[in-house]
């Protein structure tokens, strides 16, 4: 099993430039999550999907983040316009739901985003 | 959501066992205690869960208290590879799927 995929894996790029980062869940898994981590604040839930629906988005910093599950085997959190502030690593993580709370997530090996 | 403390770094030599501590004091009867580690440059990997029996698998076992109030990691060997921030994190029912990670503790071994 190739585990959960992130792409880029570094990305560098300039205030005001749209970010795209992308994500392969393991195949199977149903449940996606994105989180972010930061020095100042730890990590934290971005926002997760069931079934390729958005089920959580309240950890959206605000509208400048927007992110999609097109299919079971794609998920992509994209910036408009990045700012400085968003710099920092990003995780993606699936699981298998199953309807309790002992569901496994797996971490994917995170984008770290630098916003010049 | 129920909150854990844990402190924020432990020492340990290489081939000694650790303990690492986590309150709870909150938790609610329904509160599973998971424990996850992040080791350096990596996403969070899990390592162990439990409900109210104490729990083995390869990674690690955890050890409840009676009154689930607490609860303590153990790596019985440590190893170099063991050097990684470990996190303390209780899921209930209603949040099942979101996993609130606190500052964790964060391990190191030396030789």
């Amino acid at each position: 099993d190739a585990g959960v995929i992130q792409s880029p894996r570094h990305e560098v790029t300039e205030m005001g430039q749209e970010v795209t980062l992308r994500c392969k869940p393991i195949s199977g898994h149903n449940s996606l999550f994105w989180y972010r981590q930061t020095m100042m604040r730890g990590l934290e839930l971005l926002i997760y999907f069931n079934n390729n629906v958005p089920i959580d988005d309240s950890g959206m910093p605000e509208d400048r983040f927007s992110a999609k599950m097109p299919n079971a085997s794609f998920s992509t959190l994209k910036i408009q316009p990045s700012e400085p502030r968003d710099s920092a690593v990003y995780f993606c993580a699936s699981s298998l739901r199953t309807g309790g709370s002992t569901d496994t997530q797996y971490f994917g090996p995170g984008t770290r985003l630098t916003v010049l | 959501d129920a909150k854990t403390t844990q402190p924020n770094s432990m020492e340990s030599n290489e081939e000694e066992p650790v303990h690492l501590p986590c309150n709870h004091s909150t938790i609610s009867g329904t509160d599973y205690i998971h424990w996850y580690r992040q080791l350096p440059s990596q996403g969070p990997e899990y390592v162990i869960h439990g409900l109210t029996s104490n729990v083995n698998n390869r990674m690690a076992s955890l050890a409840i208290a009676e009154d689930r109030k607490s609860s303590t990691l153990i790596l019985h060997r440590a190893t170099l590879r063991d050097a990684a921030v470990y996190y303390c994190i209780l899921r209930d029912t209603g949040t099942a799927s979101k996993l609130t990670f606190g500052t964790g503790t964060r391990l190191q071994v030396t030789l």
